[in-house]
């Protein structure tokens, strides 16, 4: 079974500086997607970004980027020029191929604070 | 902009109580996802459905619960005989066609005395 791999529990960063979530995970496919999700305290999964594994280019998404290595199994988020609107619960997804379902496993998450 | 709507946004019950959480889905959507969070843990996969039949399931995912699509529109959750430790937020997604993003519902906060 693939599982993700959060392993930074809490994070924080100052109000206009960039910070870096990190996520591993593990599969034998060679042909999957990976998500970043992000949940305010509303607790609405939104999507931040994904990542197609059979594309070498890392996606970016305005202020969000990621960093994919994919013989690393290794797919982290950077948030530039951090805005308060940025504190949330950041989630790590892996989309499952399996058959007919493409369920999402999702990290423990890390939490974001932003310091004004 | 479709979104995907849940209702009722929480829900209590008492222990031994069934409960129906209800999702529609966006309208051209293919597939269909439940998912649980227990308050301060990771999302968990439930069940998908596709072609009006479960896909696929998770541990979790045990004789309690079922799923349907009654009317083509909305997708329920039933859990026949409430725990304790059923208490969570329960997320509804839709989602077009494989590696499409998944849309999620605002949940709903399922508090079981």
């Amino acid at each position: 079974a693939q599982t993700v791999t959060q392993s930074q529990p809490e994070m924080s960063v100052q109000e206009a500086e960039t910070v870096t979530l990190s996520c591993t995970y593990d599969t034998s496919e060679s042909d999957y997607y990976l998500f970043w999700y992000k949940q305010p305290p509303s607790r609405q999964m939104i999507l931040v970004i994904r990542q197609e594994a059979y594309k070498q280019q890392n996606a970016t998404e305005n202020r969000f980027s990621v960093n994919f290595q994919k013989a690393a199994k290794s797919f982290s988020l950077k948030i530039s020029d951090s805005q308060l609107g940025d504190a949330a619960m950041y989630f790590c997804a892996y989309e499952d191929s399996g058959a007919g379902s493409y369920q999402l496993t999702f990290g423990k998450g890390t939490k974001l604070s932003v310091i004004p | 902009e479709p979104e995907v709507t849940q209702t009722p946004s929480h829900q209590v019950t008492q222990m031994g109580q069934e409960v129906i959480l209800r999702c529609v889905p966006i309208s051209n959507h293919l597939y269909f996802y439940w998912y649980r969070q227990i308050l301060g843990q990771k999302v968990e996969f439930l069940v998908s459905f596709y072609n009006n039949e479960i896909s696929e399931k998770s541990e979790i995912f045990d004789d309690q619960f079922s799923v349907e699509r009654p009317d083509g529109s909305n997708f329920t959750l039933k859990i026949r005989s409430t725990k304790l430790e059923d208490s969570a937020m329960y997320f509804c997604a839709s989602q077009y066609g494989n590696y499409n993003e998944q849309f999620f519902g605002p949940g709903t906060r399922l508090t079981v005395l």
